[in-house]
This record gives structure tokens, C-alpha cells and sequence, in this order.
């Protein structure tokens, strides 16, 4: 089975652009979760979409949003981009089946913003 | 909110047991789970235990969860060069809309000396 996908996996920007992440679920795992990790603040939740939709969100600017599609791909934007926003963005999915709940992790994505 | 502590650093001989403590705050947390991160890589699942459990062993490792004081413990047997790494120490708890976030420690950095 294959694991949780991210593109890209490095990213170059400048500030003020804007930059869109994709992470693919294992299939039939439908709950994406996205963080940030970065050294001073270590890993920090941003959002959760389950079937399309956002379920809970994580204390980061407007700028930063998400979207989840039909088959469970979801990507996230962030616009205007800041020096701040250099990190690793890894993305999320879980299987629940009774009490057995697993977290699986992409390779995430490395965004260095100049 | 939810405060994940860790050691940061921990330094071991190859062959002896490792043992990376954790502090969690939330008592509603559901599922602990240890996470292991390589340079350059995401989080790779290592083990989890729910909190009904007291203890989980798997393999060379063994999870001892004290809900009373809210100290969860990963002890790795016979540790191997491989396995120095960033040991990080979650915590899933509900955050309300039938969504969970992963709350995250900082990390431990392990290193085994040869």
C-alpha cells in the first residue's frame, strides 16, 4: 500500500508570492491534517479537512488555507509569503478502526521563502 | 491549552537501552503516540498506545503510559547507531466538531555512540 504523497518536496519562493502544497492519503483514509515545523516553534497543527470539508483549524493567519477534493487529495495555499513561512509542511492521515488509530506522515514539503 | 515536554538531548552507547521521557497535559488525550524523524525525512510512526493501556511493547520498544502523573516513557532495547535520531512524543486530543489534533513535543535528539 502505498504511503502518504507530497509534492513538491523542495520549494523556492520569493516573499510575497504565493505557493500551493499537495498532499495524496493513503487510499480510504479520508482525514488529511496539515503542520508546520520549523525549528523555533517545532511542529504546530494548521488544519483538518475529513470529506471535503475543514473540521478544525490551528492558530496561523488567513493566509494560510486548505482544500480537500473528492478523493481525499488535499492541497494548501499561502499567500503573500513570509521570510517566517520557511519550514516543513507535512501533511497527515489517520486510520481509525476500534481503538487502533494511526498517524501517518508524509515526506513533507521543504519551502525556503528568500 | 496542551503542553507536550521533552528532554531534548539524550545520549547513549550502542547496545544499551534508551529510555526518552515525556510529559503530556491534557487528561482527555486519547492515544499517545511516538514519532521517529531522520535529517531531511518526515515523521515515521514508531508505536501508540491508547490510554486504557499501561503498557505496549513492540519489538525493541516498550511504551509505559503513567496516567496519573501524565508520563509517557519510550524505552528502545539494544539501541543500534540507526536508530539516533529526533524522537517526538504527541498526544491526540479532541479540539471539538468531531476533529482531533496531534499536539507535539519538541523533540529528543538521540544520539548513539558506536
Amino acid at each position: 500500500k502505498a504511503g502518504v504523497t507530497q509534492t513538491p518536496r523542495y520549494l523556492i519562493k520569493t516573499r510575497g508570492q504565493q505557493v500551493t502544497l499537495s498532499c495524496s492519503p493513503i487510499s480510504g483514509h479520508r482525514s488529511v491534517s496539515w503542520y508546520q515545523q520549523t525549528p523555533g516553534q517545532g511542529l504546530q497543527f494548521l488544519f483538518e479537512y475529513f470529506s471535503e470539508t475543514q473540521r478544525n483549524k490551528g492558530n496561523f493567519p488567513g493566509r494560510f488555507s486548505g482544500r480537500q477534493f473528492s478523493n481525499s487529495r488535499s492541497e494548501m495555499n499561502v499567500s503573500t509569503l513570509e521570510l517566517g513561512d520557511s519550514a516543513l509542511y507535512l501533511c497527515a492521515t489517520q486510520r481509525q478502526a476500534g481503538e487502533v488509530n494511526e498517524q501517518f506522515f508524509g515526506p513533507g514539503t521543504r519551502l525556503t521563502v528568500l | 491549552g496542551e503542553d507536550v515536554e521533552q528532554s531534548l538531548f539524550l545520549s547513549v552507547r550502542e547496545g544499551d537501552s534508551s529510555v526518552i521521557n515525556c510529559t503530556y497535559t491534557d487528561s482527555s488525550s486519547t492515544y499517545l503516540y511516538w514519532y521517529k524523524q531522520e535529517p531531511g525525512a518526515g515523521l515515521q510512526l514508531l508505536t501508540y498506545i491508547f490510554s486504557n493501556m499501561d503498557m505496549k511493547q513492540d519489538q525493541r520498544l516498550t511504551v509505559l503510559l503513567n496516567k496519573k502523573d501524565k508520563h509517557l516513557s519510550l524505552r528502545i532495547a539494544d539501541t543500534q547507531t540507526g536508530d539516533s535520531a529526533i524522537y517526538f512524543c504527541a498526544e491526540r486530543a479532541y479540539s471539538g466538531a468531531g476533529s482531533y489534533q496531534l499536539t507535539f513535543g519538541k523533540g529528543t535528539k538521540l544520539s548513539v555512540i558506536p
